[in-house]
């Protein structure tokens, strides 16, 4: 019983490079979602996919794009990586996407941008 | 969504019960409490949910005082793996504006002692 599992881990990108953030579910969840978690400002949505084929924009979207690939997958792409984007970044999914039932995270990727 | 107040840190001893605090003074009538934790490096944990009533499952228990104000989350017999991060949220599911919105306070750091 995996969850949501996230790749890769850690990742250490040069400003400018780009970088697709891979997140998968295996809970049949309708809804997943992207955050970023920074010291002292919380956790952040990026994006959000509540049904697979839609994506709407969070409260920080802008230097991210999402692609909901198929109901289990959900990628956030960086497309010129920035070290203002040095983060934490989670993946979750929840069964309907008011999250009644609580959000299910990722284990998270640790990014430095240099 | 309404505010919270939790104590910074909390102690317990391995074995016993933990009871976490809440404060939410100002929730409204459709807002839910809701408790996550966060353990160091990991993603953040649905623990429960509840509105009016006492809520149980395996992980805790939920206690909301009958005005509603304030809540406790119990965990029978904490163990060294329950020192984390404890998030007490309060949330109106409903709404497009509420998806995936998760706005965590300072949180209360549980110390579980051999």
């Amino acid at each position: 019983n995996a969850g949501v599992t996230q790749t890769p881990k850690f990742q250490v990108l040069k400003t400018g490079q780009s970088m697709t953030l891979q997140c998968a579910q295996d809970m049949n969840h309708n809804s997943m979602y992207w955050y970023r978690q920074d010291p002292g400002m919380g956790l952040r949505l990026i994006y959000y996919s509540a049904s697979e084929g839609t994506t709407d924009k969070g409260e920080v979207p802008n230097g991210y794009n999402v692609s909901r690939l198929n109901k289990r997958e959900f990628s956030l792409r960086l497309e010129s990586a920035a070290p203002s984007q040095t983060s934490v970044y989670f993946c979750a999914s929840s069964e309907v996407p008011s999250g009644t039932g609580g959000y299910t995270f990722g284990s998270g990727t640790r990014l430095t941008v240099v | 969504d309404a505010k919270t107040t939790q104590p910074p840190s909390m102690d317990c001893a391995e074995g016993r019960a933990a009871n976490l605090p809440c404060n939410h003074s100002t929730i409204s009538g459709n807002e839910y409490v809701y408790w996550y934790r966060q353990i160091h490096s990991q993603g953040p944990q649905y623990i429960i949910h509840g509105l009016k009533n006492n809520e149980t499952n395996e992980m805790a228990s939920l206690i909301i005082t009958e005005d509603r104000k304030s809540s406790t989350l119990i965990l029978p017999h904490a163990t060294l793996r329950d020192t984390a991060v404890y998030y007490c949220i309060v949330r109106d599911p409903a709404g497009g504006t509420s998806y995936g919105k998760l706005t965590f306070g300072q949180g209360t750091i549980l110390t579980v002692h051999p």
